[in-house]
């Protein structure tokens, strides 16, 4: 079955303390991109990348950073987390090349974090 | 920023069709138009697209405007498995290839 999947699904932890939240995808997809999701805001687009190595920041990067060395896994790392960070991520991946213009996108189910 | 404009919500009887409209007028000749909806503490997945003409798949239809700067996605016999909230989305293609996600249209259906 072709999935994105995320771990942890369900995180507390406390300001600070290092975590990663990890992404794998089984489709052999080329792009893949995290996002959170807070009320009101709707979901805005942390880091993306294009392929293995290949990454970029998205509207909102600061206090994330993101690693792509094997094509199926994207995670996403919170170095020093922050109250501001609680939020839902989502994870996505979808064809790059080609026709990326009528590509489906795949999202994760969710990863709930809660920083104290 | 999102280009497009949906209506915050709407409602919907069990079993009776549903239109769900959205607003795309700034759309260029290229870009496509793609709904995905959101269901209860689950991720967005994909519904349909389309560029200029009609176009139908199991889930839903997508009916556009011939000037392209409007579009239907009509969910022909609505579900309680249908209540999610929907977004429209115009994309390019440019910049980081980004599906930009606005604040969608919330469907309640009633049974």
């Amino acid at each position: 079955e072709a999935q994105v999947t995320q771990n942890p699904r369900y995180l507390i932890t406390v300001t600070g303390k290092k975590l990663t939240v990890t992404c794998s995808q089984n489709m052999n997809h080329e792009y893949m991109s995290w996002y959170r999701q807070d009320p009101g805001l709707g979901l805005r687009q942390i880091y993306y990348s294009m392929n293995v190595e290949v990454t970029d920041k998205g509207d909102v990067p600061e206090g994330y950073k993101v690693s792509r060395k094997e094509k199926r896994n994207f995670p996403l790392i919170l170095e020093s987390p922050s109250p501001n960070q609680t939020s839902l991520y989502f994870c996505a991946s979808r064809p790059f090349f080609g026709q990326a213009l009528v590509e489906t996108q795949y999202f994760g189910p969710g990863t709930r974090l809660l920083v104290l | 920023d999102a280009k497009t404009t949906q209506p915050n919500s709407m409602e919907s009887n069990e079993e009776e069709p549903v239109h769900l409209p959205c607003n795309h007028s700034t759309i260029s000749g290229t870009d496509y138009i793609h709904w995905y909806r959101q269901l209860p503490s689950q991720g967005p997945e994909y519904v349909i697209h389309g560029l200029t003409s009609n176009v139908n798949n199991r889930m839903a239809s997508l009916a556009i405007a011939e000037d392209r700067k409007s579009s239907t996605l009509i969910l022909h016999r609505a579900t309680l498995r249908d209540a999610a909230v929907y977004y429209c989305i115009q994309y390019s293609g440019a910049g980081s290839y980004q599906l930009t996600f606005g604040k969608g249209t919330k469907l309640s259906v009633i049974p």
